[in-house]
């Protein structure tokens, strides 16, 4: 069974409104996850790295006005994409590390689809 | 940063035939390579990783070689099936501290195969 859950899969919002994306880890801590996005037909970027407890780190040319992230708890992750635009449809998608072992697996949620009309 | 390279971008086999996808990559740092198989609409799924103290590993009809020094790494499908069809992507992350698990991943692989 999956290991990485998002809520939600979909998603319609209009122009201007806030959305926001949950990621849990299932049956484990998950210190820090990760927020990839995917355009149609397209490979995944990575966004940012969250981290429990403190502040994210967002990859060059990620705004993070934009796209807020806060990980409140050790099995918990959220994406707010505020102020949405129609450029801000995606495919987004979190992952997290199983364990805190060197090679631990790195496994992904079901993605949320973000459709801003 | 980390690029990588990944080929083809399409592959059409028969059902039973291999099938093998290239990719390389150009940052020495990285030593923790996993695949990917992504269906339509769907997350990710990770099906096989190889660390860079290994050449080669093996899980049932899918392998994986690397090589450090030329700097690629292939996934090798065997007797494929309808299944098998999906988007696959190869992805590279350094290994420990604080940037392992941030992922590089190829630009995909779409196997499509006929039965």
């Amino acid at each position: 069974g999956a290991v990485v859950s998002q809520h939600p899969s979909r998603v319609i919002c209009k122009s201007g409104t806030s959305v926001k994306i949950e990621c849990r880890s299932l049956d484990f801590q998950a210190t820090t996850m990760f927020w990839y996005r995917q355009f149609p037909k397209q490979s995944l970027m990575l966004m940012a790295t969250s981290n429990e407890g403190s502040k994210a780190t967002y990859e060059q040319g990620v705004e993070k006005d934009k796209f807020l992230i806060n990980h409140a708890s050790l099995t918990l992750s959220t994406l707010t994409v505020t102020s949405a635009h129609p450029e801000d449809s995606s495919f987004y998608i979190c992952s997290a590390k199983l364990t805190e072992a060197r090679w631990a697996p790195l496994h992904f949620g079901n993605g949320t689809r973000l459709t801003v009309t | 940063g980390e690029n990588v390279e990944q080929h083809p971008s399409t592959l059409s086999v028969q059902e039973g035939d291999s099938a093998v996808i290239k990719c390389t990559y150009s940052d020495s740092a990285s030593n923790y390579f996993p695949w990917y198989k992504q269906e339509l609409g769907k997350g990710p799924q990770l099906i096989i990783d190889i660390r860079s103290n290994v050449g080669e590993k093996k899980d049932q009809r899918i392998a994986v070689t690397l090589n450090k020094t030329a700097k690629h790494f292939s996934l090798h499908i065997t007797e494929t099936q309808p299944e098998d069809s999906a988007v696959y992507f190869c992805a590279a992350s350094p290994a420990g501290g604080t940037s392992y698990g941030k992922l590089t991943f190829g630009q995909g692989t779409i196997l499509t195969v006929h039965p």
